[in-house]
């Protein structure tokens, strides 16, 4: 079974702060994605990595930015944490280079709370 | 660029009912298209998926979608739902080629016993 899992559960951190959330997947895959969801809003895609070192803005990526170091591994980054950044983030993986047809697997996400 | 509506932010069922959750999307171009299932406290997991083929497509749990490429749309139904089935779901569509998915607003079936 692919296991994408996600450094914290449930995160409180003040304005301001620096903040890493962090994403490990198990599998190889070469692509990794980090998504926002909001209620009414569904998930956003905020920034997406297909390589080692490799990095694409998604849909909303103000704010935000990422590291992938090692194939296994990406990070997260909130430089500044602002009281609208609260919200769900889940980290998802899938196996092949600029396939459109693979399937995700998502983590269990990790419920932000900026004070 | 692409985009996707689910009609229903919310679908109330009683347990054994039948349920159909609809998604429509808009794309100038080809797509393929997809159903998650987030269960509570959980990420997302695939339900279903159409990249080619016959229209009517099965998944896990029972569940069935089918594509209309004429009313550009993918509704996921279920003939009996049970209790388990509670959970918000969400439809996705890919342009061939991309590697970005676009999530609808997901709508959220509660069973009632």
């Amino acid at each position: 079974d692919v296991k994408v899992t996600q450094s914290s559960r449930y995160l409180v951190k003040r304005t301001g702060e620096k903040v890493f959330l962090e994403c490990v997947q198990d599998m190889d895959h070469e692509n990794m994605f980090w998504y926002r969801q909001d209620p009414g809003l569904g998930l956003r895609l905020i920034y997406f990595s297909y390589d080692v070192k490799m990095k694409e803005k998604g849909d909303i990526p103000e704010g935000y930015s990422v590291s992938r170091e090692k194939k296994e591994r990406f990070s997260l980054i909130l430089e500044s944490a602002s009281t609208n950044q609260t919200s769900m983030y889940l980290c998802a993986s899938s196996p092949e280079l600029a396939s459109s047809t693979d399937t995700q697997y998502f983590g269990p996400g990790t419920r932000l709370t900026v004070l | 660029a692409q985009s996707v509506t689910q009609l229903d932010s919310q679908v109330p069922v009683f347990e054994e009912a039948p349920v159909e959750l609809r998604c429509n999307y808009s794309s100038s171009v080809s797509v393929y298209l997809f159903w998650y299932v987030q269960y509570p406290n959980q990420g997302l997991q695939l339900l279903l998926k159409y990249l080619s083929g016959s229209t009517l497509v099965k998944g896990i749990n029972g569940f069935e979608a089918e594509f209309n490429k004429s009313q550009t749309s993918f509704h996921l139904r279920k003939p009996s739902v049970h209790i388990s089935d509670t959970a918000e779901y969400f439809c996705a569509v890919i342009i061939q080629g991309a590697q970005k998915l676009v999530f609808g607003q997901g709508t959220r079936l509660t069973i009632n016993p």
